[in-house]
């Protein structure tokens, strides 16, 4: 099984629609990120927590808002869509009580398609 | 503000021959650490190799190894013995160790064909 997953894979929604991306972990790691990916311009940090209580704003967040309902999980929620904020969504985490707290894992990614 | 550039938006390699991928970075500052990432077409992310940036000695995991200048702000990943499997966009990716985010800084990537 894999140690991030991401749901759903694939959306097609319409503008002005809320919708949620979800992201869980059994890795048992402390911090998680949610990033975009756009062709031509690699990823970009969109939120960030390094625990339950603590949660940021990354380089892109307009738009954006997340939860963090337990460790384990981390959910991204576009609250009034927008064909722009068409992409790749990735999770990531990494454990910052480890030699390896650098480290972010990926998620399989979510392709969001705005209409 | 720390920058990764990619030079190489696409590259080819035969099969078992050596390829070398180019990426270079700007930063000020002197603790951080550097990845290289392969995203092949399922699109899933996967760490290839790390590097600290205290460290002198380049990484190497299996068929793949960086050579890392530091005074150059150069990280290059040589890719030994291409296989198919390595067909993939490659992502450099820089990140601040102790910096408020631990936030990933990608370049835009390169992707990588190996032709039988």
């Amino acid at each position: 099984d894999a140690d991030v997953t991401q749901t759903p894979r694939n959306r097609i929604t319409k503008t002005g629609k809320r919708i949620m991306l979800e992201c869980s972990q059994t890795k048992g790691h402390d911090r998680m990120y949610w990033y975009r990916q756009d062709p031509g311009l690699g990823l970009r940090l969109i939120y960030y927590s390094f625990d339950v209580k603590d949660i940021n704003k990354g380089e892109i967040s307009d738009g954006y808002s997340v939860s963090r309902q337990a460790q384990a999980k981390f959910s991204l929620s576009l609250e009034s869509a927008i064909p722009n904020q068409t992409a790749l969504y990735f999770c990531a985490t990494s454990d910052s009580r480890t030699g390896r707290k650098e480290t972010q894992y990926f998620g399989p990614g979510t392709r969001l398609l705005v209409l | 503000a720390q920058t990764v550039t990619q030079s190489q938006p696409e590259m080819s390699v035969q099969e078992a021959e050596t390829v070398t991928l180019s990426c270079t970075y700007d930063t000020s500052e002197n603790n951080y650490y550097l990845f290289w990432y392969k995203q092949p077409p399922s699109r899933q992310m996967i760490l290839v190799i790390r590097q600290e940036a205290y460290k002198q000695q380049n990484a190497t995991e299996n068929r793949f190894s960086v050579n890392f200048q530091k005074a150059a702000k150069s990280f290059s990943l040589k890719i030994s013995d291409s296989q198919l499997g390595d067909t993939a966009m490659y992502f450099c990716a820089f990140l601040n160790y102790g910096g408020a985010t631990n936030k990933l800084i990608f370049g835009t990537g390169t992707l990588l064909a190996v032709q039988p």
